[in-house]
């Protein structure tokens, strides 16, 4: 089955903990993206990955860290995290980019920095 | 004021109604995605349109990029269309990969 699978989907965490949320597509996708959902905010773009060693930053990158060592994993990386990070996070993918075909997104990720 | 506007931000319709939403925006943007939100769930993509319209279902998906502007429509509504509809914007240029998003519809529709 094709899918998005990101885990965890629900974690409490403390501030200062790094904390690291994977993303994995199982359908060899080429674009890759991660998204933040807040209340009142809607949907914002942390990061996004064209390929293998190419990443690019969104509108909220700050605290936030992402790789793309293998084309199926794109793993977002909170170093230190702070409460204005608790949020829901969504990762997805899509063929190629985002303007040519659909996006396949994640379960979502709950998270809370206490 | 945000990039991209959506109309109305919340929708309640009887069962049976045809409903729009619409999505405006004021920036270049080389094409548009509606997607669904079920409440406490994930997101689902619903159509991507760079041009005129596309049907899935009970589903009219329709965009004039010069005007800036797309609509989606549900007829013969139902319960199960309960969810918050979304549209996202990749932009235009050298930027396609960066999506802006609209805050979303709440759209209920009641038996």
């Amino acid at each position: 089955e094709a899918q998005v699978t990101q885990n965890p989907r629900y974690l409490i965490t403390v501030t200062g903990k790094k904390l690291t949320v994977t993303c994995s597509q199982n359908m060899n996708h080429e674009y890759m993206s991660w998204y933040r959902q807040d209340p009142g905010l809607g949907l914002r773009q942390i990061y996004y990955s064209m390929n293998v060693e190419v990443t690019d930053k969104g509108d909220v990158p700050e605290g936030y860290k992402v790789s793309r060592k293998e084309k199926r994993n794109f793993p977002l990386i909170l170093e230190s995290p702070s409460p204005n990070q608790t949020s829901l996070y969504f990762c997805a993918s899509s063929l190629f980019s985002a303007n040519t075909g659909e996006l396949f997104f994640g379960e979502g990720s709950r998270l809370t920095v206490l | 004021k945000n990039e991209v506007e959506q109309s109305p931000q919340n929708l309640t319709a009887q069962e049976g109604e045809f409903i729009t939403i619409n999505c405006s925006y004021s920036v270049g943007i080389s094409a548009l995605h509606w997607l669904q939100q079920h409440p406490g769930g994930g997101i689902v993509s619903l159509f991507m349109l760079s041009s005129g319209k596309k049907k899935h279902g009970r589903l009219i998906a329709t965009i004039n990029i010069q005007e800036k502007h797309s609509s989606l429509h549900i007829t013969a509504s139902h319960p199960r269309d309960s969810a918050v509809y979304i549209c996202a914007a990749p932009l235009e240029g050298g930027a396609t990969n960066k999506l802006i998003f609209g805050t979303g519809t709440l759209l209920a529709v009641q038996p």
